[in-house]
């Protein structure tokens, strides 16, 4: 079965400093995309990131990095030097091939300023 | 670019009625899926479509139908709305190709209370 976790619910941090967004997945395959998507205040899901299982080389975009370990089923999401236009709500998901995606609870980011 | 539309943005239902959430894409986009986000749930699959005239249940389909006669066009129905149906519903297409590689594009929601 295939699974997402995200064990933050919630996480406030100061405008500036890094936060870490964990996301552990579960699956049987080998084949399998991992995904991170935004939800800010007003409601839309944005698209950030995809992975597949085969490449595990982290990514860097500006503020935003992703780290996937295989070893430990984790895609964590990092954002340095977050802004107060970080806050949001942010999902990890899983998709098998020929399957539908899995998402996670979501983790509620509040950057103060 | 429109991508995808959702229609209506907000509804209050009585129980008991039924009403159609609308959902169109125009990026000729042959998977389309209707979720449901409850809060600190995520998003739930009700129902889905790999194409015209093809659609298949989700993990929640109990309450809800769809239709998919046009590529563009995917609405979902619900029959005899329930307080437990209160929720954000939202609409995503993704192009087939190598399925499960492509994002998903989704709509910006439809809240739906139903009292």
């Amino acid at each position: 079965a295939q699974k997402v976790t995200q064990a933050q619910t919630e996480i406030s941090v100061v405008e500036k400093e890094d936060v870490t967004l964990d996301c552990v997945y579960e699956t049987r395959d080998t084949t399998y995309y991992l995904f991170w998507y935004k939800q800010p205040p007003s409601g839309e899901l944005v698209f950030l990131i995809r992975r597949n299982s085969f490449d595990e080389q982290n990514e860097i975009s500006g503020r935003y990095s992703w780290n996937f370990q295989k070893s430990t089923s984790s895609f964590n999401f990092t954002i340095t030097a977050s802004q107060v236009v970080d806050s949001a709500v942010y999902f990890c998901a899983l998709n098998n091939y020929g399957q539908n995606f899995v998402f996670g609870p979501g983790t509620r980011l509040s950057v103060l300023p | 670019n429109a991508g995808v539309t959702q229609t209506p943005k907000f509804r209050i239902l009585k129980i008991g009625q039924s009403m159609t959430l609308q959902c169109a894409q125009d990026m000729n986009h042959n998977y389309m899926y209707w979720y449901r986000q409850d809060p600190g749930m995520g998003l739930k699959l009700i129902y889905y479509s790999v194409g015209a005239g093809i659609t298949d249940k989700g993990e929640v389909p109990n309450g809800y139908n769809v239709s998919r006669s046009t590529t563009e066009d995917f609405p979902l129905r619900l029959e005899l709305a329930a307080p437990s149906q209160t929720s954000v519903y939202f609409c995503a297409s993704s192009y087939s190709g190598l399925r499960g590689s492509e994002e998903l594009f989704f709509g910006e929601g439809s809240r739906l209370t139903v009292l």
